[in-house]
């Protein structure tokens, strides 16, 4: 098992430009999650998904969008990238019931210049 | 809104000794989760533990739970300087959601 595999590792953006990325997981989880993480903050929930097609906001969403198409795929947009969404983002899964264990990416490295 | 908050916000100690950690939260939960993160790694699942629950062991880690007090504790015994990383609390949010809300974490270092 792979787990919750994240890509891109690291990204370097120009403000303004625009990327995806990818977390995918492999062990049918419901629930998938997207935080970032900047210094002195802690972990921020940006979006989230109960299940296959359902997506939410959580505590941070401007400028982000997310979809989940498939049960094991979670993507995150920037459709035009801010200095601000420099950051680090983690990807993270579970199964139910709620609020129960989150299993996390390596994460993925972002730079906006 | 934050949930979890930890203390200190850093702690050095010794190879051997043992280190305590701290979390605070605000609101009534149905459980308490400790996460350990390495330095330019993901989180990792360590220990969760129940609201009807007051200790829990996990080889040289224990965690207690005072739901009275709104708090927990991680106790590493015997640390190692493998045990060098942030530490982190997290607690379901208000209202039996799904969603995790994250303190800031304690940045142990364990110096050989």
């Amino acid at each position: 098992n792979a787990g919750v595999t994240q890509t891109p590792k690291f990204r370097v953006l120009k403000t303004g430009q625009s990327m995806t990325l990818l977390c995918a997981q492999d062990m049918n989880h419901e629930y998938m999650y997207w935080y970032r993480q900047d210094p002195g903050m802690g972990l921020r929930l940006i979006h989230y998904s109960v299940g296959e097609g359902t997506t939410a906001k959580g505590e941070v969403p401007d400028g982000y969008n997310v979809s989940r198409l498939k049960k094991q795929n979670f993507l995150l947009g920037l459709e035009s990238a801010a200095p601000s969404q420099t950051s680090v983002y983690f990807c993270a899964s579970s199964y139910p019931p709620v609020g129960e264990t989150q299993y996390f990416g390596p994460g993925t490295r972002l730079l906006v210049l | 809104s934050q949930q979890g908050e930890e203390d200190p916000q850093a702690l050095s100690i010794q190879e051997g000794e043992n280190a305590t950690m701290n979390c605070s939260y605000k609101t009534s939960i149905n459980n308490l989760q400790w996460y350990r993160q390495n330095s330019g790694r993901g989180l990792v699942h360590l220990i969760l533990i129940r609201s009807n629950e007051r200790e829990k062991h996990s080889g040289r880690l224990r965690v207690t739970l005072d739901t009275s007090k709104k708090s927990s504790s991680l106790l590493i015994t015997a640390s190692r300087a493998a045990d060098t990383a942030s530490y982190f609390c997290a607690t379901p949010t208000q209202g039996g959601s799904e969603k995790l809300v994250f303190g800031k974490g304690t940045k142990l270092t364990v110096n050989p």
